[in-house]
């Protein structure tokens, strides 16, 4: 099984940054495909696809959300952080079966 | 607008049985594969079962291989799970979702809730 490894936490300023890794056990890509999307789910909440295939924003996220990677080495970007974007983030790959990563909670500093 | 709501959930007991529902609405149930996916109390996300869209591949995780089953009924826009011999550990919050290319999970619903306790 792949695994993928994200920190438990991220505490951010508003206004800030938030940069958000993701590392798989092996690689994630098939030819220049990544399987490797990302979603945010605030409490109590189901959670949203924000991004596809590692950098494609899915429909109706603002673009403060970007991601980036390739292979085993993912991230996800907030560029500037919201008070509304307050939640946890959970990669996701689809490369082999399914799996998620444990999800990362964005916390204010 | 893309909605899938769930039911079915409820309190049963260790090694009984429960069937959860989702009903599909706007879009084209028929056309997309979807995923089960559950989340244990405070804890992360783990998918559990595909049915592609026309029922022909169904895939499960390993911790529900064999107890669980994934069915779909394309004529009444609905998506099932069957869940036998239920466990403690079964307690989640259980999400439908739809599928979309490359195991893009595109649209999630709230949840239908079920604990496995005596």
């Amino acid at each position: 099984d792949i695994v993928l490894t994200q920190s438990p936490v991220l505490a951010v300023s508003l206004g800030q940054r938030a940069t958000i890794s993701c590392r798989a056990s092996q690689s994630v890509s098939i030819s220049s495909i990544n399987l490797m999307h990302w979603y945010q789910q605030k409490p109590g909440q189901q959670p949203k696809l924000l991004i596809y295939r590692a950098s494609n924003l899915a429909s109706g996220i603002p673009a403060r959300f970007s991601g980036s990677g390739s292979g085993t080495d993912f991230t996800l970007t907030i560029d500037p952080v919201q008070a509304d974007d307050i939640a946890a983030y959970y990669c996701q790959q689809s490369r082999e079966s399914n799996t998620f990563g444990a999800g990362t909670k964005l916390e204010l500093k | 607008e893309v909605q899938l709501v769930e039911s079915g959930g409820g309190l049963v007991k260790p090694g009984s049985s429960l069937k959860l529902s989702c009903v599909a609405s706007g879009f084209t149930f028929s056309s997309y594969g979807m995923h089960w996916i559950r989340q244990a109390p405070k804890k992360g996300l783990e998918w559990i079962a595909l049915i592609y869209y026309d029922s022909s591949n169904k895939y499960y995780a390993d911790s529900v291989k064999g107890r669980f089953t994934i069915s779909r009924d394309n004529s009444k826009n609905t998506l099932y799970l069957e869940m036998n011999s239920l466990r403690s550990e079964d307690t989640a919050m259980y999400y439908c979702a739809k599928g979309w290319v490359l195991g893009v999970m595109d649209a999630w619903g709230q949840g239908a809730s079920v604990t496995v306790s005596s």
